[in-house]
């Protein structure tokens, strides 16, 4: 089945303990990205990935870290996480193809 | 800056009462604009992508179209299971001449529909 799995789906951590959510994609798409979800703000983008070796900051890369060493993954790091960093985070690849995004199920962080 | 704005943040339906949805947008060179479903806990599913005034798509109940400022989403004889959160994104390149587009969401129209 073709898909974006994230891990893990919830989180809960405390301040300034790094982590990493992994992304994975089996549809070998060339673009990568990762969206972080808060009520009232939408979905805002992070980082995002034209290929291997290839990222760009989005438009809140403050906070966070990507690598995108193989096609297939993509994963986020945060370095010392802070509690503004609570949200839901989504991971999202494509083709270069007219359609969108597909999204993995989410990853739910909490930082106290 | 680009902007989208969707309308109305919430509506409520009866099944098979017929309405629409609306997303506003402002951006420099629009490559694409995408209409996703969010059901709760779970991340967006794409719809529909858009390129020009005049363009429409279906599938099932759902129509969305395109003018130069808007997209409409049309929802016909809407049932219980077609209750979600609608998002519209428009794209657009970031640099002219390059391969980097931009996507930016609008905040959602969260649909409910009554049996």
């Amino acid at each position: 089945e073709a898909q974006v799995t994230q891990n893990p789906r919830y989180l809960i951590t405390v301040t300034g303990k790094k982590l990493t959510v992994t992304c994975s994609q089996n549809m070998n798409h060339e673009y990568m990205s990762w969206y972080r979800q808060d009520p009232g703000l939408g979905l805002r983008q992070i980082y995002y990935s034209m290929n291997v070796e290839v990222t760009d900051k989005g438009d809140v890369p403050e906070g966070y870290k990507v690598s995108r060493k193989e096609k297939r993954n993509f994963p986020l790091i945060l370095e010392s996480p802070s509690p503004n960093q609570t949200s839901l985070y989504f991971c999202a690849s494509r083709d270069s193809s007219r359609r969108g995004y597909t999204f993995g199920s989410g990853t739910r962080l909490t930082v106290v | 800056e680009d902007q989208v704005t969707q309308s109305p943040e919430a509506l409520r339906l009866q099944e098979g009462e017929s309405s629409s949805l609306n997303c506003s947008y402002t951006v420099s060179g629009l490559r694409g604009l995408f209409w996703y479903r969010q059901d709760p806990g779970k991340g967006p599913e794409f719809l529909f992508t858009l390129y020009s005034a005049g363009e429409e798509k279906e599938k099932e109940r759902l129509k969305a179209t395109l003018t130069k400022k808007e997209s409409f989403l049309h929802i016909t004889a809407p049932k219980p299971e077609d209750s979600a959160t609608y998002l519209c994104a428009v794209r657009r390149r970031l640099y002219s001449g390059g391969s980097n587009y931009k996507l930016t969401f609008g905040k959602g129209t969260l649909l409910t529909v009554n049996p």
